[in-house]
This record gives C-alpha cells, sequence and structure tokens, in this order.
C-alpha cells in the first residue's frame, strides 16, 4: 500500500508569491491534515479536511487555505508569503479523522523557503 | 492555558540502554494523546495513541503510559538501537468546539554505540 505523498518535495519563493502544495493520501483515507513545522514553533496544525470539507482549524491567519478533491487529494495554498512562512509542510491522512481514535500517516513533507 | 510540556529536551544513551521520555500536559477537555517519532528531514512516525481510559499501550520497543488523573505520560524505550536516534514528539488533543491538537516541543534521542 503506498504511503502518503507531497510534491513538491522542496520550494523556493519570494515574499509576495503564492505557493500551492500536494497531498496524496493513502487509498481509502478520508481524511487529509496540515501541519507546519518550525524550528522555533515546532508542529502546529494548520487545518484537516474530510469528505471534501474543512473540519477543524488552527490558529492561522486567512493568507493559508486548502481544499480537498473527491478523490481525497488534498492541496494547501499560502498567499501573499512572508518570511516567517518558511517550513516544513506536512500531511498526514487518515481513516476516520484526524482527532479520532485512529493513526495518522504523515508524508515527507514540502521544504519551502521564503526569500 | 492549554500546554503540552516535555522533558528533558535531549537525551543521549548509550545504545542497549533503556530511557524514559516524559510529557506532562495541561489540555483540556483531553481527547487522546500520541507519541510520534520523527527522523531528521522526514514525517513523524505514530508511535502509539491513547484515550483517558487507557493507562499503558506498547508498540515493540516502545511503552507508553498515561496518568489521566496526574496528566502526565511517558514513553519508555527499550533496549535502544542506534536507529531510536530521532526526535520523540508528544501531542495531546482536545475536543470540544474547535477539536485542536496541543504539541509539546520533543525530546532529542541521540543513542551512541
Amino acid at each position: 500500500k503506498a504511503g502518503v505523498t507531497q510534491t513538491p518535495r522542496y520550494l523556493i519563493k519570494t515574499r509576495g508569491q503564492q505557493v500551492t502544495l500536494s497531498c496524496s493520501p493513502i487509498s481509502g483515507h478520508r481524511s487529509v491534515s496540515w501541519y507546519q513545522q518550525t524550528p522555533g514553533q515546532g508542529l502546529q496544525f494548520l487545518f484537516e479536511y474530510f469528505s471534501e470539507t474543512q473540519r477543524n482549524k488552527g490558529n492561522f491567519p486567512g493568507r493559508f487555505s486548502g481544499r480537498q478533491f473527491s478523490n481525497s487529494r488534498s492541496e494547501m495554498n499560502v498567499s501573499t508569503l512572508e518570511l516567517g512562512d518558511s517550513a516544513l509542510y506536512l500531511c498526514a491522512s487518515s481513516p476516520w479523522g484526524s482527532f479520532s481514535y485512529n493513526e495518522q500517516f504523515f508524508g515527507p513533507g514540502t521544504r519551502l523557503t521564503v526569500l | 492555558k492549554n500546554q503540552v510540556e516535555q522533558s528533558p529536551q535531549s537525551l543521549i544513551i548509550l545504545e542497549g540502554k533503556n530511557c524514559t521520555l516524559q510529557c506532562n500536559y495541561t489540555v483540556s477537555p483531553f481527547s487522546n494523546l500520541r507519541w510520534y517519532k520523527q527522523d531528521t528531514g522526514r514525517g513523524p512516525v505514530s508511535l502509539t495513541i491513547m484515550t483517558f481510559s487507557e493507562n499503558t499501550k506498547s508498540n515493540g520497543r516502545y511503552t507508553a503510559t498515561l496518568d489521566a488523573d496526574t496528566k502526565q505520560s511517558s514513553l519508555h524505550i527499550t533496549a535502544s538501537q542506534l536507529s531510536d536516534s530521532a526526535s520523540y514528539i508528544c501531542v495531546v488533543s482536545a475536543e470540544n468546539t474547535g477539536n485542536q491538537f496541543y504539541f509539546g516541543t520533543g525530546t532529542s534521542l541521540t543513542v551512541i554505540p
């Protein structure tokens, strides 16, 4: 069974640009969650999508948005990039939801650098 | 304030030795507690997930304990291996009007031969 895949693995952008990251969950998983990881703040929860609907959201500004398609693949978009958005962006999939009593499987992450 | 604190921040042990990592939390209302292992440059891997009714859960050489009364959890690693060198992250989820995850800052474990 293929694991969670994320593309691209590395990205370099400049301030003010926007970026779209992609995540393909494990086949059959309906939940995809996104996380930001930085050395200073550690791991932080961005949002969760389940069956194409945003179900939970962390404390991030509206510049961070996402969506989920009917095949459960998900995209995350960050508009008007800031230097502080430089981070490792991780997605995770699970069968019944990130907050339910089931295991989450993480992808390898996308390393975003904002110059 | 909902917080998760892990200790120690870093730890160095000899291969073959045991170690215990700590996680204290003040998250309420508590839903579940997870331990993850994260190798450098890779995504976290789930080790255990526990609800308030579970005291102990094992995954191979990893054993997590949970005391919901004192709001403490520990992760015990038995007979450590070089491949155990990683960051170990404790995550507590709160189930209320808006589900949230609260993350510890992790314990960096280095196993030396």
